[in-house]
């Protein structure tokens, strides 16, 4: 199975500020990797799919990286409806795998 | 519009069963593979089952094989699991989700399964 370690597990930010989470496979995935926002008593969102491509509707201010077994979630000026938990799934291979999760805080 | 409605979600004994449904509208559901995943309370989303178009190739995590069935009814436009042998563990939100790796991906709203005596 497919190990998707994700960092850091909770970070603490303002409004302006710029985020990167990062996601380590345990083995290579190609660019098979998505990003997901999830906020309480909702369902995920999906912000990125391919690694590096943005979901129709998602604002620019999000962006991916990375390819093989390490990738990364960028936001570049964090907004007050970005504070929510993000994950990353690689979709190369069953079982599908998730990241264990990032909350975003305000700072 | 693109709708996923996920339901059957209830509260049930240690060992029981329930079947959860996804309805399918404003997408050709018969062309994209089908998942359901859910998260814990507290934890983290946990991928649980996917299914190809036609249903000929099904995947399960570990934690539920030979408990868990997921299944599809392309007529209906409908994606099922079913639950059997249900534990504690199994407490969550199930939310039913298209392809994963289409640009076009859809997730339904969730329904509770509460396990618990």
């Amino acid at each position: 199975d497919i190990q998707m370690t994700q960092s850091p597990s909770s970070l603490s930010a303002s409004v302006g500020d710029r985020v990167t989470i990062t996601c380590r496979a345990s083995q290579g995935i190609r660019n098979d990797l998505g990003w997901y926002q999830q906020k309480p008593e909702k369902a995920p969102k999906r912000l990125i799919y391919a690694a590096s491509s943005l979901q129709s509707g998602v604002p620019s201010r999000f962006s991916g990286s990375g390819s093989g077994t390490d990738f990364t979630l960028t936001i570049s000026s964090l907004q007050p409806e970005d504070f929510a938990t993000y994950y990353c799934l690689q979709n190369n291979s069953f079982p599908l795998t998730f990241g264990g999760g990032t909350k975003v805080e305000i700072k | 519009e693109v709708q996923l409605v996920d339901s059957g979600g209830d509260l049930v004994q240690p060992g029981g069963s329930l079947r959860l449904s996804c309805a399918a509208s404003g997408f050709t559901f018969s062309n994209y593979w089908m998942s359901w995943v859910r998260r814990a309370p507290g934890k983290g989303l946990e991928w649980v089952a996917s299914i190809k178009q036609d249903g000929s190739q099904k995947y399960y995590v570990g934690s539920v094989k030979g408990r868990f069935t997921i299944s599809r009814d392309n007529a209906k436009n409908s994606l099922y699991l079913q639950m059997n042998s249900l534990r504690a563990e199994d407490t969550a939100v199930y939310y039913c989700a298209s392809q994963f790796a289409s640009s076009s991906h859809y997730w339904g709203q969730g329904t509770l399964v509460t396990v618990s005596s």
